[in-house]
Order: C-alpha cells, then structure tokens, then sequence
C-alpha cells in the first residue's frame, strides 16, 4: 500500500482566519490526490480532486474560493480553509491511488473553528 | 451519479460471533467494491476489495461476496475480536482514478 502522511494532525483557530493542510504521498508520486470532509459520526465526502500541475475538480455545493487545493508536486497537495467559520469544523481525509483502483487514505486533520 | 446504501448502521456482536455487513449501490458501470475499518480520531484503513469479475475474496477472518445481477456486495467477519471493533465503510467506484462513493458506515461493537 500507500503512505500517506497528513500536517497538521489537529488544529485550532480562530473565526475568519485560514488554514493550510498539507497532504504528502511518501512512497508514491500521486498525480491525483483527492480530499475529503467527514463530520462527526457521518460518512466522507468528496470535496474535490486534485490534480498535479493544473487545477482542481471541486464537487458540486463545495466552494472552490473558500477552499483552495495546489497539487505543486507529485508528492505534495495543500488544502487551505479560507476564512474559516465554525461550522467548517470538521475532519478533512485525503487520499490518493497508487495503482489499481485502490485508494489509500491519510489519517486525517481535525479542523475546530472557534 | 452513484448512490451506496449500507446497512446495519449499528451492529453489536459477542467475540467469536460472526458480522455481517450489507451495501447495495445504484450504477451498474461500477466495478471495483472496496471495504475501509475507521477507527476513531484516524483515516479509513483498507481491509479488503473486490472487483466486479469476482464473487467472493477471502482474507483470513475477512471476506467480501458480490452479487453483480443485484447490485449488493456484503462484508463477512468470522470469529470476531473486541478489537474489530470500529466503523465500517463500504464504497464503490468506477474506472481506475474515479474517488470513492462511500455508505454511511456502520459502527461494530464487538463485546467480550
């Protein structure tokens, strides 16, 4: 399988300030990695894909402005909550896939809004 | 688009008993049919997956069937363990590289 590491593992921050999650493929070079958001107790949902050296696919209902992917490697995908509210608060997952369909999951940033 | 439906939502077990878990899904063009263990606080590990020119896999205490014609795939635990216990997820997917349609989970108590 995959490595996928994800920083930071848990953060905290303030109302109307941004955060940036790093996604990083250790033993693979992703081209498409994908994010996704799970609220407590609740499944996860695809955000968007990213795509390495051109933009990301957001799905629909998710705000491309609000939450900015840059896929700068092949090993490397950032996620930056933009004015980050409260009910932004959530557990954001991404993922990528090696090789035969199977998609490896990172161990996720716990994002808390205040 | 897709639409995975899993049933139970909660599932209590004694140790040693057998689990089982039971996913339908909508697009007859899906073909692969993974099964994630998510713990809690961490990201979905993968324990097993089928695709869709297979009926059944077997991974020691963990097996999945797939029943193409109905759309249903099931997840089986055998003789399970108080460490078992955890969120299960089941997806599907189409071709390589298309993100995962995932069901609601089910969280599997399994009491000594």
């Amino acid at each position: 399988g995959a490595v996928v590491s994800q920083h930071p593992s848990w953060v905290i921050c303030k109302s109307g300030t941004s955060v940036k999650i790093e996604c990083r493929s250790l033993d693979f070079q992703a081209t498409t990695m994908f994010w996704y958001r799970q609220f407590p107790k609740q499944s996860l949902m695809l955000m968007a894909t990213s795509n390495e050296g051109s933009k990301a696919t957001y799905e629909q209902g998710v705000e491309k402005d609000k939450f900015l992917i840059n896929h700068a490697s092949l090993t490397l995908s950032t996620l930056t909550v933009t004015s980050a509210h409260p009910e932004d608060s959530s557990f954001y997952i991404c993922s990528l896939i090696p090789h035969n369909n199977e998609q490896f999951f990172g161990p996720g940033t716990r994002l808390t809004v205040l | 688009g897709e639409n995975v439906e899993q049933h139970p939502s909660t599932l209590s077990v004694q140790e040693g008993d057998s689990a089982v878990i039971k996913c339908t899904y909508s697009d007859s063009a899906s073909n692969y049919f993974p099964w994630y263990k998510q713990e809690l606080g961490k990201g979905p590990q993968l324990i097993i997956d089928i695709r869709s020119n297979v009926g059944e896999k077997k991974d020691q205490r963990i097996a999945v069937t797939l029943n193409k014609t109905a759309k249903h795939f099931s997840l089986h635990i055998t003789e399970t363990q108080p460490e078992d216990s955890a969120v299960y997820f089941c997806a599907a997917s189409k071709n390589s590289g298309y993100a995962l349609n995932f069901g609601k989970g089910t969280s599997l108590l399994v009491t000594p």
